[in-house]
C-alpha cells in the first residue's frame, strides 16, 4: 500500500515568491492534515480538513497561507509570499479521523526561503 | 496552552535499554503516542497508549503511563544503532488534534 505522497521533497526559493506544496494522502483517509515542523521542534498542526472541509485552520497565518483539498482527495499548501521566517519542513498527513486518530505522515517538503 | 515536555538527548550503548521520558499538562488526554522521526523522513507512528491503561508493551517497547502525574514513557530493550532517531511524545484529548514534544535525539553507541 502506498503512503504519503508528497513533492516536492525539496524547495528552494526567494523571499517574497510563491510556492505551493503538494499532498496525496493514502487511498480512504478522510482525514488529512498539514504540520509545520521547525528544525529542532516538533510538528505543529496548521490546518486539517475531513473530506473536502477545513475544520481546524487556526494557527494557519491567512495573511499568506491557503490550503485546498478539492474532492477530499489530494491537497494543496500555498504560500504567497515567502519570508525568510517559513523556511522550515512542512509534513502532510492522513488519517481515519475516530478512534485512536493513527496518523501517516509523508516525507515532508523542506523549504528554504533565501 | 497545554504543553508536552521531553528531554532533549539520550545517548546510550549498543545493547541497553533506552527510557525516553515525556510530561504533559493535558488532564484531559486520551490518547498518548510516541513517534519516531529518522533523518530526512517524516513521522512513524511507534505505539499508543489509551488513558486507562497503565502500561502497554510491544515487542522491544514498553510504554508506562502514570496518569496521576501526567507522566509517559518509553523503554526500548536491546537498542540497536538503528533505533538512533528522534522520538516524540504526543498526546490528544478528544477531538482535539495531536500536540507534540520537541523530540529526544536518541544516538546508540556501538
Amino acid at each position: 500500500e502506498a503512503g504519503v505522497v508528497q513533492s516536492p521533497r525539496y524547495k528552494i526559493i526567494e523571499k517574497k515568491q510563491p510556492v505551493a506544496f503538494w499532498c496525496n494522502p493514502i487511498s480512504g483517509h478522510n482525514t488529512l492534515y498539514w504540520y509545520l515542523q521547525n528544525l529542532g521542534q516538533g510538528p505543529e498542526l496548521l490546518i486539517r480538513y475531513e473530506n473536502e472541509e477545513a475544520v481546524d485552520d487556526s494557527q494557519l497565518p491567512k495573511d499568506r497561507f491557503s490550503a485546498e483539498r478539492l474532492k477530499g482527495v489530494d491537497s494543496t499548501l500555498k504560500i504567497q509570499p515567502a519570508e525568510l521566517g517559513d523556511s522550515a519542513v512542512y509534513l502532510c498527513a492522513s488519517s481515519f479521523w475516530g478512534a485512536n486518530n493513527e496518523q501517516f505522515f509523508g516525507p515532508g517538503t523542506r523549504l528554504t526561503v533565501l | 496552552g497545554e504543553d508536552v515536555e521531553q528531554s532533549l538527548f539520550l545517548s546510550v550503548r549498543e545493547g541497553d535499554s533506552s527510557v525516553i521520558n515525556c510530561t504533559y499538562t493535558d488532564s484531559s488526554s486520551t490518547y498518548l503516542y510516541w513517534y519516531k522521526q529518522e533523518p530526512g523522513a517524516g513521522l512513524q507512528l511507534l505505539t499508543y497508549i489509551f488513558s486507562n491503561m497503565d502500561m502497554k508493551q510491544d515487542q522491544r517497547l514498553t510504554v508506562l503511563l502514570n496518569k496521576k502525574d501526567k507522566h509517559l514513557s518509553l523503554r526500548i530493550a536491546d537498542t540497536q544503532t538503528g533505533d538512533s532517531a528522534i522520538y516524540f511524545c504526543a498526546d490528544r484529548s478528544g477531538n482535539t488534534p495531536l500536540v507534540f514534544g520537541k523530540g529526544t535525539r536518541l544516538s546508540v553507541i556501538a
